[in-house]
């Protein structure tokens, strides 16, 4: 299996855009996990989904972010309108059951 | 209130001998810990859990050892290698399954 597939690697973009993050599972798993690390709040999980199905978004900042997961090998994470403290790495991390996540590579996300 | 503590930012060892990553939490009800290991500009990749009816669990290189009086756990590595200077996470899954993470800790291996 190629792992968590996530796209782009690196996103550049001018506050007030729109901003959407993919990310493809591993197949099988049937947990999604969307994170986001800083320096000075480290590895914080925004949201995760369960069979497709969000089950707490609690870490999501504001109502400029949401994420979808329309099916079991896609999901989306979305900022409208992008800030410049939005600037983070984004990670989505899936697995089987909840406890031994596995990582994609990152989105580095830049907001200017 | 952080509930996965790693109170050394970093941590500078010579290749050959022992590291040892420390990890303290508060929440009496976490029954299972896991480390997590992470290069730059990788994620997180799993190396290592513990449930916490045992006290130790070994793998290889790495060796986690659970104190559960002192609400301690530390990841062993013998002997470090260059390969092994990453951050180290401790995390653990709390009531609502979701992990709580500890800071990280960096290693560095010196050759």
């Amino acid at each position: 299996d190629a792992g968590v597939i996530q796209s782009p690697r690196h996103e550049v973009t001018e506050m007030g855009q729109e901003v959407t993050l993919r990310c493809k599972p591993i197949s099988g798993h049937d947990y999604l996990f969307w994170y986001r690390q800083t320096m000075m709040r480290g590895l914080e999980l925004l949201i995760y989904f369960n069979n497709n199905v969000p089950i707490d978004d609690s870490g999501m900042p504001e109502d400029r972010f949401s994420a979808k997961m329309p099916n079991a090998s896609f999901s989306t994470l979305k900022i409208q309108p992008s800030e410049p403290r939005d600037s983070a790495v984004y990670f989505c991390a899936s697995s089987l059951g909840v406890y031994e996540q596995f990582f994609g590579p990152g989105t580095r996300l830049t907001v200017l | 209130d952080q509930q996965v503590k790693q109170n050394s930012p970093s941590l500078s060892v010579q290749e050959g001998r022992i590291s040892i990553l420390n990890c303290d939490y508060t929440n009496s009800m976490f029954d299972y810990f896991l480390w997590y290991k992470k290069y730059p500009a990788e994620g997180p990749t799993f190396l290592i859990s513990i449930s916490s009816i045992k006290d130790k669990n070994e793998d290889g290189r790495f060796t986690v050892f659970l104190n559960k009086s002192a609400k301690h756990l530390s990841l062993h590595i013998v002997p470090s290698q260059p390969g092994d200077s990453a951050v180290y996470f401790c995390a653990a899954p709390d009531s609502n399954y979701q992990l709580i993470w500890g800071a990280g800790t960096k290693l560095i291996i010196k050759p």
